[in-house]
């Protein structure tokens, strides 16, 4: 039984620069949830996915974030034109949903610096 | 505006004691809450958790008390053990109504001294 996969684990970017990150999560898990991360706080609440519908967002999620899930398995999250106030660490979750459990399954992180 | 508050960033106790870690909450809508771990470089790992119609869950030497009109819980480890330093988030949904969503504290780094 794998878990919650995100890659890469850690990238290093230039401001400016466009990152993508990915993650796989545990199968048959509907829904995925991106959280980020920042030194000495809790994760945040970004965007999350019912299959392959987003369903919510996050108003910390500007116009320069996007999020996607095309066929309801993995999922890419794309940030353009990096700046460095954008470095953190981007968390992944995945739960069954549907009620099952109020679990959410994390990734071990993708960490972003942008110089 | 944080609606859940772990106001003590860390936290030290002596192998063998009780650690006791504690969050506040204050949206009234939440009816789950959870505890999760985190060690340094990896994702948090869930650790216990409790519903709003409970006031206690215990899971082998870990035990968590809700105090819901106080809107309180609380983490109890007994007795503590050098793996369990780690950073400690607590965390609440709105479960009930179909949203799992989480809402996380700012953790409490827990040490435990041999």
């Amino acid at each position: 039984d794998t878990g919650v996969s995100q890659n890469p684990r850690h990238k290093i970017t230039k401001r400016g620069q466009n990152v993508t990150f990915r993650c796989d999560p545990i199968s048959e898990h509907n829904r995925l949830y991106w959280y980020r991360q920042t030194l000495g706080q809790g994760p945040e609440f970004l965007t999350y996915f019912q299959n392959e519908a987003q369903l919510e967002k996050s108003r910390l999620l500007s116009d320069r974030f996007s999020a996607e899930r095309p066929k309801g398995s993995f999922s890419t999250l794309e940030i353009q034109r990096t700046e460095q106030g954008d470095s953190a660490m981007y968390l992944c979750a995945s739960s069954p949903g549907q009620g099952i459990t109020g679990e959410l399954f994390f990734g071990e992180g993708s960490r972003l610096t942008v110089l | 505006d944080q609606q859940v508050k772990q106001n003590s960033p860390s936290l030290s106790v002596q192998e063998g004691r009780i650690s006791i870690l504690n969050c506040d909450y204050t949206n009234s809508m939440f009816d789950y809450f959870l505890w999760y771990k985190k060690y340094p470089a990896e994702g948090p790992t869930f650790l216990i958790s409790i519903s709003s119609i409970k006031d206690k869950n215990e899971d082998g030497r870990f035990t968590v008390f809700l105090n819901k009109s106080a809107k309180h819980l609380s983490l109890h480890i007994v007795p503590s053990q050098p793996g369990d330093s780690a950073v400690y988030f607590c965390a609440a949904s709105e479960f009930s109504r179909g949203n799992e969503k989480l809402t996380f504290g700012t953790g409490t780094r827990l040490t435990i001294i041999p």
